[in-house]
């Protein structure tokens, strides 16, 4: 099992372009969330999926959509990137939406010039 | 006030000795504590979680919660550099939906040989 992975692991933009990253996972969790971290800083909710088919608002949307494209993949994009969206990304899944445990996959990191 | 506060670190000791990372939360509804353990430039793994009022004991790990005082702590005994890692407190509330947690900024520990 190759538990949770995202692609890209590092990425540069320029102010204004658009992106998506990707995220997997292969143990058939039913929840998936997108975090920011940004430097010294604990991890901060974009975006959930409690299940195949919803979605919901995190803690920082603003500037990003979100797709459950099947119970697997959870994708994340930046329509126009902005430099206040460098940071680290990772995504996360759990087996229920109130399961305790979330496993998170390795990370991307975003640099927006 | 942020709503879930940790020692702003970074905490040092010597290999053997032990540690004590600490965290408070303000809202008096929050039913599940989690430690969240995070190697620099890694991905953040559970280390534990509490529910109830005490102490939960996990091999050389401790949790400690006290409701009454929002407080929860993680004691980590005989300290070993391999423990050297930032520590994320992450906190849910009992009407939070999908298993959305708040992470604290976490505290950085450096366990010296």
């Amino acid at each position: 099992n190759a538990g949770v992975t995202q692609t890209p692991k590092f990425q540069v933009l320029k102010t204004g372009q658009s992106m998506t990253l990707q995220c997997a996972q292969d143990m058939n969790h039913n929840s998936m969330y997108w975090y920011r971290q940004d430097p010294g800083m604990g991890l901060r909710l974009i975006y959930y999926s409690a299940s195949e088919g919803t979605t919901d608002k995190g803690e920082v949307p603003n500037g990003y959509n979100v797709s459950r494209l099947n119970k697997r993949e959870f994708s994340l994009r930046l329509e126009s990137a902005a430099p206040s969206q460098t940071s680290v990304y990772f995504c996360a899944s759990s087996l229920r939406a109130l399961q305790e445990t979330q496993y998170f996959g390795p990370g991307t990191r975003l640099l927006v010039l | 006030q942020k709503e879930v506060e940790q020692n702003s670190g970074p905490l040092s000791v010597p290999e053997g000795a032990i540690a004590s990372l600490n965290c408070t939360y303000s809202d008096r509804g929050s039913q599940s504590f989690f430690w969240y353990r995070q190697y620099s430039g890694k991905s953040p793994e559970l280390i534990m979680f509490i529910y109830s009022n005490g102490d939960k004991e996990d091999g050389r790990f401790t949790a400690q919660l006290n409701k009454a005082s929002q407080y929860v702590s993680l004691l980590i005994r005989d300290s070993q550099p391999s423990d050297s890692a930032t520590y994320l407190c992450a906190v849910r509330g009992v009407n939070t939906n999908a298993g959305k947690s708040t992470f604290g900024d976490g505290t950085t520990l450096t366990v010296k040989p």
